[in-house]
């Protein structure tokens, strides 16, 4: 079972579409972070979330931390082919212990 | 390219043999985490060092080992291979606080036949 569920597992959707992606848990975390990560790579950092209702912005994604520190969404604007890839959270518990969810595995068709 | 070097890129052995893969972090950081990926288990945490000493332990199995040498990079050292082996395994660094993110690697794709 994992710590951190991400939804939905997979989503492929047309160039130009909106898109959210989901990271629960029933943890609470004293940040959260999101990655990227494309075939034959490594992840790749996003963003970094620390405080309870922290919203972050980069380019056409948005990164919202829930204020119980227990989830997380990342909105993607008007969608792009190289937008495609593993979206990966991950959640840094108090113990200092850092959980990843499975991910979710985006396809952008042009 | 992320800073963080991992040797080699593909290796390709023999159930029972024993393998090293390595990993240089990014100059500064201090930290060093190793994280199998497979299909159908995600990326799951093996064990971290932080400066020379090991900081953390994840699920990494009695047949497996890991250091990091002064000069801080690290080597992660595989025993007795079994085909369920078979992932990628990549080397993560960071300075020294979680909350600055991970650098990843490009990771090793190892292949257990």
């Amino acid at each position: 079972t994992q710590l951190l569920e991400q939804s939905p597992q997979f989503l492929s959707i047309q160039e130009g579409e909106n898109l959210t992606v989901y990271c629960n848990s029933s943890s609470v975390f004293s940040s959260l972070q999101w990655y990227r990560q494309e075939p034959g790579e490594g992840p790749v950092l996003l963003v970094t979330v620390v405080t309870g209702g922290e919203v972050k912005k980069l380019k056409r994604l948005t990164f919202q931390f829930g204020d119980a520190r227990k989830d997380s969404s990342l909105h993607i604007t008007a969608a792009q082919p190289g937008d495609t890839g593993l979206y990966l959270c991950a959640g840094l518990e108090d113990n200092n212990d850092m959980r990843f969810g499975a991910g979710t595995r985006l396809t952008v068709k042009p | 390219d992320s800073g963080v070097t991992q040797t080699p890129k593909h290796l390709i052995t023999a159930t029972g043999q024993r393998v090293t893969l390595r990993c240089s972090p990014r100059s500064g950081d201090l930290s060093v985490y190793w994280y199998q990926q497979s299909l159908d288990q995600g990326l799951q945490f093996l064990i971290q060092y932080y400066n020379g000493e090991e900081r953390a332990k994840g699920n990494i199995l009695e047949r497996f080992s890991a250091q990091q040498f002064p000069d801080l990079h690290s080597e992660l050292n595989l025993s007795s291979l079994e085909l369920g082996d078979s992932a990628l395994y990549f080397c993560a660094s960071s300075v020294a606080g979680h909350n600055y993110g991970y650098t990843f690697g490009s990771g090793t794709r190892l292949t257990v036949v």
